[in-house]
């Protein structure tokens, strides 16, 4: 089963504009990431948030993490068409027994029309 | 240095049938972790191996199983193949073998079950 949601499910933007994704997740965790998945292909790490930091960014993207509310999101500044993918964020389980296994959420796609 | 390598990339089989996926992991890399994705569950784990052990499983069948070598490469297997084993079958590369480690993914072995 999923860790939890991500909000929107899908979402259509113009280049340029700005795109945000919400995750919500429901244990305790050690790290968030989130990835890109391009048309059924293999997954690509964007970026890593640790569980005592509460903003990161890495280029064109901002991630958030405010482990009260169990919730991060992603923020892509100035998308541009090449962004246009499924977009995730994953969870390992704290306490560092969860080898290896991260939970996903259901995934956003996003639209990013030229 | 070459990324995660997933063989074959693609694959037809029957119902009953069994199939065994590779994957080599980045040079160095001593961990690997295996995912099945589908439309309706989602991107879900399978299980974990590190230095040949298999520390974490997920709620599978045990239809479904793995191995990894000394050189860190993995197979993972599946018998008795029913239809809703389609799926894309996806591994992932853990540098260190810790739980709080960034996993690279590999370009996917898309199974179909016919």
């Amino acid at each position: 089963s999923q860790q939890g949601e991500e909000d929107p499910q899908a979402l259509s933007i113009q280049e340029g504009e700005n795109a945000t994704m919400n995750c919500s997740y429901k244990t305790s965790i050690n790290n968030l990431q989130w990835y890109r998945q391009n048309s059924g292909r293999g997954l690509v790490h964007l970026i890593l948030i640790r569980s005592n930091e509460r903003e990161k960014h890495s280029g064109r993207l901002r991630v958030t993490l405010d482990t009260s509310k169990k919730s991060s999101s992603l923020l892509i500044t100035a998308s541009r068409a090449a962004d246009t993918a499924s977009y995730f964020c994953a969870t390992d389980g704290a306490g560092g027994t969860s080898y290896g296994k991260l939970t996903f959420g259901q995934g956003t796609i996003l639209t990013v029309h030229p | 240095k070459a990324g995660v390598t997933q063989t074959p990339r693609y694959l037809i089989k029957t119902r009953g049938q069994q199939v065994t996926l590779s994957c080599s992991p980045i040079s160095g890399h001593r961990s690997v972790s295996w995912y099945q994705q589908t439309p309706g569950q989602g991107l879900q784990f399978l299980f974990e191996y590190f230095s040949e052990t298999q520390r974490n499983k997920g709620n599978f069948p045990g239809r479904f199983s793995g191995r990894q070598f000394s050189n860190s490469r993995s197979e993972m297997n599946v018998s008795t193949l029913e239809l809703g084993d389609s799926a894309l079958y996806l591994c992932a590369s853990i540098p260190g073998g810790r739980s709080t480690d960034t996993q690279y993914f590999g370009p996917g072995t898309r199974l179909t079950v016919l």
